[in-house]
């Protein structure tokens, strides 16, 4: 079955400072990949996905993750955080055919 | 667009009483829906695919005389937890996928259940 890892329970950044999220997952074949947002007291929000394409794709609020398939990671960037950027973020893998399998997720905290 | 509700957000009720969580899709219609179970400081863990007009489908362990899902029209989803004990207090997500583009999903806000 698929499961998926984030590398970091907590991450605490300073503003500006730049931010990755590790990402990985480990069932081969073709697969779906999301990371969603989860703001303090809001609903889960999609950030950005990759279906198919550039393995670099661009979501909203300046972020952008890079999928590398021969290492079954998809990380999470952003150059320079901000304060607003505080929340818990979730990788998800949907697998053709099977539903989605979320990471742990990471909470994210920005010092102002 | 794409916005999914939840009613209530909260909700405290005795040991033995049965609780029923709506989930709506306000500006579309959605043939599938999600339930999800979040637990503190862990992931979503799927719980059940529920379709407009068929019964839903149970993800292994998880208990369908209990947990009830009902999807009787393509806005509104219902999950009835019976026979609530303090041990499925929980924080319960529900989600929908557009008819278009069932490869993205869309959360609901999420309701808290605690058990007394």
């Amino acid at each position: 079955a698929q499961s998926v890892s984030q590398h970091n329970h907590h991450v605490i950044l300073s503003e500006a400072a730049s931010l990755e999220l590790g990402c990985n997952y480990s069932y081969g074949g073709t697969v779906n990949l999301f990371w969603y947002v989860q703001y303090p007291g809001q609903h889960l929000q999609l950030l950005l996905k990759y279906f198919s394409g550039d393995p670099l794709v661009k979501g909203i609020k300046g972020f952008e993750a890079e999928f590398i398939k021969s290492k079954f990671s998809f990380n999470l960037r952003k150059p320079s955080v901000q304060w607003s950027d505080t929340a818990e973020y979730f990788c998800a893998v949907l697998h053709y055919g099977q539903n989605f399998v979320f990471g742990p997720g990471t909470r994210l905290s920005v010092l102002p | 667009g794409a916005v999914v509700s939840q009613h209530p957000s909260w909700v405290i009720c005795k040991s033995g009483t049965s609780v029923k969580i709506e989930c709506r899709s306000l500006d579309f219609q959605a043939t599938t829906m999600f339930w999800y179970r979040q637990f503190p400081k862990q992931s979503l863990m799927l719980m059940a695919t529920s379709n407009e007009g068929s019964k839903a489908t149970y993800e292994q362990g998880v208990e369908k005389d209990k947990f009830l899902i009902n999807h009787a029209s393509l806005t509104l989803s219902t999950l009835t937890v019976t026979s609530a004990h303090p041990e499925d207090s929980s924080f319960y997500i529900c989600s929908a996928t557009l008819p278009t583009s069932t490869d993205t999903q869309y959360f609901g806000p999420g309701t808290r259940l605690t058990v007394l």
